[in-house]
């Protein structure tokens, strides 16, 4: 499965649109985009994930750059409750058995 | 109630003890999933298990063994605990579909003195 990069940690203020970006610029053709949040010590949680079309849930929005090789998680409206620390994965369905694979994400603090 | 359920959700043990982490799920999924969380990382895989009879090692798998009792049953055991085993433990399940989704416990914060 193709490495993803993420920035460590990002500000947002409330009630502002949150981008969180991701690098995985060796992404392949049939790998996945997958995101999830780790609200403070809880067990992750999923949000949203996408192939090469932008997915919007009643959660996130995820926008994949026409080559692939990167993508953004926007909250368009952040609150305090989305401070987290935000996941992004890369997996292919052709990877079988294996399990995700967690980095260690982007923390987003939400600032009133 | 949840849909994944840990037991216990804290415990403190003191090196040497062997200690069992259980989990419980009512989502009728196959694959199960022991992870760990030490501060400021990610989580790191332990063990996988895709049904009954299938048990298979993660990343970090070496002082841990698992046991799937039964399709709803995954549990962690420390034969032996060491002080570098404190951390947060995470049981996961997914179905075998092509989202892959995830869905995470609560967590078992272990401290091991």
């Amino acid at each position: 499965d193709a490495k993803t990069t993420q920035p460590p940690s990002m500000d947002c203020a409330e009630g502002r649109a949150a981008n969180l970006p991701c690098n995985h610029s060796t992404i392949s053709g049939n790998e996945y985009v997958y995101w999830y949040r780790q609200i403070h010590s809880q067990g992750p949680q999923y949000i949203i994930h996408g192939l090469k079309n932008n997915e919007t849930n009643e959660m996130a929005s995820l926008i994949i750059t026409e080559d692939r090789k990167s993508s953004t998680l926007i909250l368009p409206h952040a609150t305090l409750r989305d401070t987290a620390v935000y996941y992004c994965i890369v997996r292919s369905l052709n990877s079988g058995n294996t399990p995700l694979v967690f980095g260690k994400g982007t923390r987003l603090s939400v600032i009133a | 109630d949840a849909d994944v359920t840990q037991t216990p959700r804290n415990r403190i043990t003191k090196t040497g003890k062997r200690i069992m982490l259980e989990c419980s799920q009512t989502k009728g999924h196959d694959r199960m999933y022991w992870y760990r969380q030490d501060p400021g990382l990610g989580l790191r895989l332990i063990y996988y298990s895709f049904d009954v009879k299938d048990i298979n090692k993660g990343e970090i798998s070496d002082g841990y063994s698992v046991s799937r009792q039964a399709q709803a049953k995954f549990s962690l055991s420390l034969e032996s605990a060491i002080p570098n085993q404190t951390a947060l433990y995470f049981c996961a399940t997914s179905d075998a579909g092509y989202s892959y989704e995830q869905y995470f416990g609560p967590g078992t914060r272990l401290t091991v003195t």
